[in-house]
Order: structure tokens, then C-alpha cells, then sequence
């Protein structure tokens, strides 16, 4: 159980196009999804918090213009990254939490950005 | 906010050594303390966890003790093998019910 699904695992794009990364979570709900950004060799670190049904809230430094996260149901969350530029290419990876409240994180398998 | 420091970046050993990570936190309300593993290009998977309530907890080969009044927890996994070889990243929540805050990681390399 609790079963993350991401996608696309790769993309490349060209610079100042949009791309959109769909997390889902496959077999429970989840009312908050969070979406992390990790560069090479680096920690996980918090973008944005994705609450079901309202906005979401963004971490000091992180644009929400540039970064669109939508959480439409309890199992779907969006990140488009719009008009994209070299410097956006990273590992994006999202993670969920169950409706059962514990603090446990179930991650998405991440999707790897490159921006040319 | 809560901060997590961890210690060290690298951490080299031979196969059957013990491998120990150490973490710190910030915000003494925190009460959950995961511990993950990451390869290269993967996904973070728990390896892990302890809640405030306990000081220890072990699963076979890997272990976590908890120091709330100190604020910091550790990592430990005896008679290590080739294949632990990965990222470990210790982590606590932000805030109760939020995100998790992650330390810098441990790249631990296992020689056989």
C-alpha cells in the first residue's frame, strides 16, 4: 500500500517552454502533497505544500508564478513549471501523506527536468 | 522553523564495519524522526523511523536512538554490506502535520 505514482520520470524541454509533473497517490487519499526540488548531490527541499482544494502554500524563495501547483482531488496533484529556463532543470519529486494524519511520506518516483 | 543539521557528508567504511549517522534538530515540539535511503536517481525510501515516546528502535542491521533533551538522533547500521551503499537523509516535520525538513544527507560508501 501507499503507492505514489509521478510522471513523467524524464523530460527535456526547451527554454521557455512549460512543463507539467502529475503525482498521484494509487491507493489512499491524500489531502496535503508536498513537492520537493533536489540538485545533484544535494538534500530534498521543500517547495511547496499542495492542500486539496485551496492554494498552495510556497516556501520563502520558491516564485508561484513559475511554479503552478494545482490539487484538483485527494489523489492528483499538479507542478507546472512555466516557461522554463536552464537553471529550472533539477529532479522534481512529490510526496504525499494519508488521510490517517501520521506523519509518514510517501514518495513519488521523481521526474528528472533538463531545460536546454 | 525547524532546522536539521547532519553529520558527516561522507562516511567511508569496510564491509562488516558499523556505520553511524548523527542528526540534530531545532524545534523541540518535533516528535517524529524518520530516516531515509536514496540511490541514485531514485526515490527516498524509509528506512526507519521513531516517534518521541521511545528512545530506541531496531529493524534487523539498522537501528535509531532518539535524545530528546539533547535534540538529536543517530543512525546505525552494524555489519554493513556493499549494497547499503546510497544517500541517507534523517529528517524531522516542519510543523505538526506539515513537510518534512531534511538534513544535508550522508553519502556512505561500502567497501567490500
Amino acid at each position: 500500500g501507499a503507492v505514489v505514482s509521478q510522471h513523467p520520470s524524464w523530460v527535456i524541454c526547451k527554454s521557455g517552454t512549460s512543463v507539467k509533473i502529475e503525482c498521484r497517490s494509487l491507493d489512499f487519499q491524500a489531502t496535503t502533497m508536498f513537492w520537493y526540488r533536489q540538485f545533484p548531490k544535494k538534500s530534498l527541499m521543500l517547495m511547496a505544500t499542495s492542500n486539496e482544494g485551496s492554494k498552495a502554500t510556497y516556501e520563502q524563495g520558491v516564485e508561484k508564478d513559475k511554479f503552478l501547483i494545482n490539487h484538483a482531488s485527494l489523489t492528483l496533484s499538479t507542478l507546472t513549471v512555466t516557461s522554463a529556463h536552464p537553471e529550472d532543470s533539477s529532479f522534481y519529486i512529490c510526496s504525499a501523506r494519508p488521510r490517517t494524519g501520521l506523519e509518514k511520506l510517501f514518495f513519488g518516483s521523481g521526474t528528472q527536468l533538463s531545460v536546454l | 522553523g525547524e532546522n536539521v543539521e547532519q553529520h558527516p557528508s561522507t562516511l567511508s567504511v569496510q564491509e562488516g564495519d558499523s556505520a553511524v549517522i548523527k542528526c540534530t534538530y531545532s524545534d523541540s515540539a518535533s516528535n517524529y524522526f524518520p530516516w531515509y535511503k536514496q540511490e541514485l536517481g531514485k526515490r527516498p525510501q524509509l528506512i526507519i523511523d521513531i516517534r518521541s515516546n521511545v528512545g530506541e528502535k531496531k529493524d534487523q542491521r539498522i537501528a535509531v536512538t532518539l535524545n530528546k533533551t539533547a535534540k538529536h538522533f543517530s543512525l546505525h547500521i552494524t555489519e554493513t554490506q556493499p549494497e547499503d551503499s546510497a544517500v541517507y537523509f534523517c529528517a524531522a516535520p516542519g510543523q505538526a502535520g506539515t513537510a518534512l525538513i531534511f538534513g544535508k544527507g550522508t553519502t556512505l560508501s561500502v567497501s567490500s
